[in-house]
Formats: C-alpha cells, sequence, structure tokens
C-alpha cells in the first residue's frame, strides 16, 4: 500500500488567497484526521471524520477553515481566506476505524507570506 | 485521556539500545500506551502500542510495569535513522490522539 498520500507537499500563497490541501487515505481505512503542526502549539488535531462524516470539529480554528470527504478515498482542507498565522504543517491520518491506529501522511508545508 | 511526562531529550550511542522513559501515572484501566515518532520533516509514524503486556515488534518493544502508571522504549540496536522526535500518548477507547512535546533522541556515531 502507498500509505496516505497528500498534496501539494509544499504549498506557498499570499495573504488573502484561497488553499486548498488533499489527502488520499489507505484504501480500506474508514476514518481520516487533518492534523496542524506549528512550533508554538505542536500537533493538534483539526478534524476527524468517519465513514465520510465529521464527526468532531472543534479543533477547527475559525470559519476560514473548512474540510470535505466526499467520498471515501478523498479528502479536503480549504482555507479561504489564508492569513499568515496559518503557517504551518499540516498532516493528514486514517485509520481502520476511529479508535484504531493512525498512520500520517508526510504533510504539506503551508506558507501564506 | 491520562497525561504523560516524557524527558526533553536524551543520546544514544549508534549500534546500543535506546530506552525511552515515560510517566502516564494517572492512566486508566482501559487506556492504552501509544508510542510515535517524527523524524525531521516527516509525518509522525506508528511505533508500537499496549495495554497490560510488554509488546515487541519489528522496530521496538515496550515495556509497561506492572502498576501501568510508566513504561519504556526499547530500540534494541539504535541507527543515526532512529534520530528522531518520541511521543508517549495514552489513549482510551475513542479516536483522540493527543501528542505532548516528546523526547528528542539524538543517535550520536
Amino acid at each position: 500500500d502507498a500509505g496516505v498520500i497528500q498534496s501539494p507537499r509544499h504549498e506557498v500563497t499570499e495573504m488573502g488567497q484561497e488553499v486548498t490541501l488533499r489527502c488520499k487515505p489507505i484504501s480500506g481505512h474508514n476514518s481520516l484526521f487533518w492534523y496542524r503542526q506549528t512550533m508554538m502549539r505542536g500537533l493538534e488535531l483539526l478534524i476527524y471524520f468517519n465513514n465520510n462524516v465529521p464527526i468532531d470539529d472543534s479543533g477547527m480554528p475559525e470559519d476560514r477553515f473548512s474540510a470535505k470527504m466526499p467520498n471515501a478515498s478523498f479528502s479536503t482542507l480549504k482555507i479561504q481566506p489564508s492569513e499568515p498565522r496559518d503557517s504551518a504543517v499540516y498532516f493528514c491520518a486514517s485509520s481502520l476505524q476511529g479508535p484504531d491506529t493512525q498512520y500520517f501522511g508526510p504533510g504539506t508545508r503551508l506558507t501564506v507570506l | 485521556d491520562a497525561k504523560t511526562t516524557q524527558p526533553p531529550s536524551m543520546d544514544c550511542a549508534e549500534g546500543r539500545a535506546a530506552n525511552l522513559p515515560c510517566n502516564h501515572s494517572t492512566i486508566s484501566g482501559n487506556e492504552y500506551v501509544y508510542w510515535y515518532r517524527q523524524i525531521h520533516s516527516q509525518g509522525p509514524q506508528y511505533i508500537i502500542h499496549g495495554l497490560k503486556n510488554n509488546e515487541t515488534n519489528e522496530m521496538a518493544s515496550l515495556i509497561i510495569t506492572e502498576d501501568r502508571k510508566s513504561s519504556t522504549l526499547i530500540l534494541p540496536h539504535a541507527t543515526l535513522r532512529d534520530t528522531a522526535v518520541y511521543y508517549c500518548i495514552v489513549r482510551g477507547s475513542n479516536y483522540k490522539l493527543t501528542f505532548g512535546k516528546g523526547t528528542l533522541l539524538t543517535v550520536n556515531p
């Protein structure tokens, strides 16, 4: 298996622009997670999907952030409009089911100028 | 979920065993101990997890004390590629993984 796939690996954009991050979970996994990692706050959970349905989005920082999972093999995290403080590494992870072991993708490094 | 305490950093000589401690004195009976590591600029990598018994896989061994208040991750023959931040996480039956600051393990030649 190729593992969790994320794209792009690096994104540089200007403040105010829309940013879309993409994730393909491991085939057969029913749960998907989006995390954000910064030096200040460490690794924090943004949102959790189970069977394509958002279960917990309490970690989403504000309305500028939105996430979708239209099918079992694809999810997006969108930031609109982006701000410099959104600069971070965003990770996607998947698991067979929620409580099972999570496997992480390589991350997307986002820089908002 | 119970809180964990890890030393901020440790050193280990290449080829020697690396023993990474973790304290989790408030762990509940149904909570698992998970270990992940994060090599620089990569995503966290699952290593091993356990409930009560010691566990071993191809990457590492996990030793959990009888009272379950602490555990040790053992990398039997550390290599330079094992240099990473190691996270000890206590997790119940829900989906949440709460990452702390972890231990930066530096393997020296």
